[in-house]
């Protein structure tokens, strides 16, 4: 029978391009953002976050865009490498219980 | 420092056996989350604790499914008894505190209950 189940969206890039992932959240009351990284076998790693009172924050090679108009929040990886491949997950803090919120994902392929 | 333990890292086990699964947050952290990932649902949160009290236990799918943090270092998430449809990778997730902080994962139980 035919498998089921969740459909990642794959962002495929070229080693050493730019790579910009996308997530939209839910909730508006929403303050605060995280960016993880998960690699096959293993479990999310945090990579980066963003408090709703700021509209951007940088680390090393990511960037981190917060555009609480459209409630939308985008990772941008600079200079990808085959390192960076890897499922990223978006999560919203929602405030009512105090807990994080993630979405379903998106699978970054890094292309030699 | 260690990050988030978790114990066994696979677990192979037969239907109707008791699966217990074991974490030890990070030190200083103060809440507690148990996660499961599966390719139909993705990340799902099971239950989460805060100075080792339960705090939602809203995402636990069944009462075959139970969790305990007897103390600030050691949780356990029990199912008793297991099913197949219970195999999943498990993660267990620690922060300092709730409300906008960061959650820090283990490396996930690997479970497989034929």
């Amino acid at each position: 029978g035919e498998s089921v189940g969740l459909h990642l969206p794959t962002l495929s890039v070229q080693e050493g391009d730019n790579s910009i992932i996308n997530c939209a959240y839910s909730n508006s009351a929403s303050d605060y953002f995280i960016w993880y990284k998960q690699e096959s076998g293993k479990g999310p790693q945090f990579i980066i976050d963003i408090r709703s009172n700021m509209d951007k924050r940088q680390g090393q090679r990511v960037t981190v865009l917060l555009n609480k108009t459209v409630k939308h929040l985008s990772l941008q990886i600079a200079a990808t490498q085959p390192g960076d491949s890897a499922v990223y997950f978006c999560a919203e803090n929602n405030n009512a219980g105090n807990m994080l919120t993630f979405g379903g994902g998106t699978r970054l392929m890094v292309k030699p | 420092d260690a990050g988030v333990i978790q114990s066994p890292r696979h677990e192979v086990t037969e239907m109707g056996q008791e699966v217990t699964l074991r974490c030890k947050p990070i030190s200083g952290h103060n809440s507690l989350f148990w996660y499961r990932q599966t390719m139909m649902r993705g990340l799902e949160l099971l239950i989460y604790f805060n100075n080792n009290v339960p705090i939602d236990d809203s995402g636990m799918p069944e009462d075959r499914f139970s969790a305990k943090m007897p103390n600030a270092s050691f949780s356990t998430l029990k199912i008793q008894p297991s099913e197949p449809r219970d195999s999943a990778v498990y993660f267990c997730a620690s922060s300092l505190n709730l409300g906008g902080e960061t959650q820090y994962f283990g490396p996930g139980t690997r479970l497989l209950v034929l």
